[in-house]
């Protein structure tokens, strides 16, 4: 069965609007979950590790402000796209690890497409 | 910089061929070693972690192998319902040293199994 649950798998959303992206530890507790981007033939970028109860940490070249990330609870991380333009449609997956990280389990992915 | 490069990019063959997908890496601190299959709009899921030069894993039809500077993800007697992106990415701790949950990915190959 699923591992990571990512809700919505699709959203069609207007130029200047924000969207949210649910992303659900099932099988454990997840101090630490990660947002990934990948491009349409291109391989899966991380852009940052969100913390439980504290602050996410950004890769370079990722815009905090324009990539709200919460991690309210150890289960439950979402990744909010503020202002959306074309240029950000993508997909947009999340990522869990085991307590080691011997294991990195991905959600099914959020296809976003800004018109 | 963490570097990883498949190939091929793509791969046809023919059901029952066997074949042999490469991933070459360069990585200060390999600490895993990931290899994900992906199908079209879907998150990549998990096969393999491969943490020691010499190691080997299965699963079915499919074998992953590490080396030093490489690994290979050998397909025995493939079937069409094995098409699909496979990806290969490596594990490092961030920049702190503390976490292993970053994921460097290749750009994966594209499997195409006929019938």
């Amino acid at each position: 069965g699923a591992v990571v649950s990512q809700h919505p798998s699709r959203v069609i959303c207007k130029s200047g609007t924000s969207v949210k992206i649910e992303c659900r530890s099932l099988d454990f507790q997840a101090t630490t979950m990660f947002w990934y981007r990948q491009f349409p033939k291109q391989s899966l970028m991380l852009m940052a590790t969100s913390n439980e109860g504290s602050k996410a940490t950004y890769e370079q070249g990722v815009e905090k402000d324009k990539f709200l990330i919460n991690h309210a609870s150890l289960t439950l991380s979402t990744l909010t796209v503020t202002s959306a333009h074309p240029e950000d449609s993508s997909f947009y997956i999340c990522s869990v690890g085991t307590g080691g990280y011997e294991k990195l389990f991905f959600g099914s992915g959020t296809q976003l497409s800004v018109l | 910089e963490d570097q990883v490069t498949q190939s091929p990019e793509a791969l046809r063959l023919q059901e029952g061929e066997s074949s042999s997908l490469n991933c070459s890496y360069t990585v200060s601190g390999l600490r895993g070693l990931f290899w994900y299959r992906q199908d079209p709009g879907k998150g990549p899921e998990f096969l393999f972690t491969l943490y020691s030069a010499g190691e080997e894993k299965e699963k079915e039809r499919l074998k992953a192998t590490l080396t030093k500077k490489e690994s290979f993800l050998h397909i025995t007697a493939p079937k069409p319902e094995d098409s699909a992106t496979y990806l290969c990415a490596v594990q490092a701790p961030d920049a702190g040293g503390t976490s292993y949950g970053k994921l460097t990915f290749g750009q994966g190959t594209i499997l195409t199994v006929h019938p």
